[in-house]
């Protein structure tokens, strides 16, 4: 079955600077790959997503990049803010199934 | 719209005592989701419900039992609980077939077996 592994798993910024979070799939037919920010006590939440159709998604401050070849997908965080902290989950959807598989989660903090 | 809502919102069980996880949606979704939560482990499906009458199992479904109710609900049940089932647990709900796959998770309920 799809395997999805994150790094890092924590990742310390100072406010202004740039945040990127790594991710690796094992399935090839995995075509769907949505990001989650889930802030201390509440629920996760969709932040960002990507279709395998797709290369590069924008939305503001937020990007994800997708390389299908080398099967991996990044999370790009500009301008970082203190209200950017939180635990950050990619996964990843097989074509033709509903379920999702999440990695491990990538704690950031982001300092003032 | 309440979204997705789950009761009850924290929960604490001795080992071998059985309770059920209630889960509701109010955005006619088809398919639903139970996860579980633990520090490291990222979110884990333990069942899900592609469509109403249909459930099948995640990663981790040993130990749990499911039932979708009708289209808006879903329940989990712990026959037995043990200590490892000592975790936060989210439902989710999508939308499936029309190319919105996005999961809306409910607020959660922390469960402590003792």
């Amino acid at each position: 079955g799809e395997n999805v592994e994150q790094h890092p798993s924590t990742l310390s910024v100072q406010e202004g600077d740039s945040a990127v979070i790594k991710c690796t799939y094992s399935d090839s037919a995995s075509n769907y790959f949505p990001w989650y920010k889930q802030e201390l006590g509440k629920r996760p939440q969709l932040i960002i997503d990507i279709r395998s159709n797709v290369g590069e998604k924008k939305d503001q401050r937020i990007a994800v990049t997708l390389n299908k070849t080398a099967k991996h997908f990044s999370l790009h965080i500009t301008e970082t803010q203190p209200e950017d902290s939180a635990v950050y989950f990619c996964a990843a959807r097989r074509t033709g199934f509903q379920k999702l598989v999440f990695g491990t989660g990538t704690r950031l903090l982001v300092s003032p | 719209n309440a979204g997705v809502t789950q009761t009850p919102k924290f929960q604490v069980l001795k080992t071998g005592q059985s309770m059920t996880l209630q889960c509701a949606q109010d955005m006619n979704h088809n398919s639903m989701y139970w996860y579980r939560q633990d520090p490291g482990m990222g979110l884990r499906l333990i069942y899900y419900s592609a469509s109403e009458g249909t459930t099948d199992k995640g990663e981790v479904p040993n130990g749990y039992n499911v039932s979708r109710l009708n289209k808006r609900e879903f329940s989990l049940r712990l026959e037995s609980a043990a200590p490892s089932q000592t975790s936060v647990y989210f439902c989710a709900s999508s939308e499936s077939g029309t190319g919105q796959e996005t999961q809306y998770f409910g607020p959660g309920t922390r469960l402590l077996v003792l």
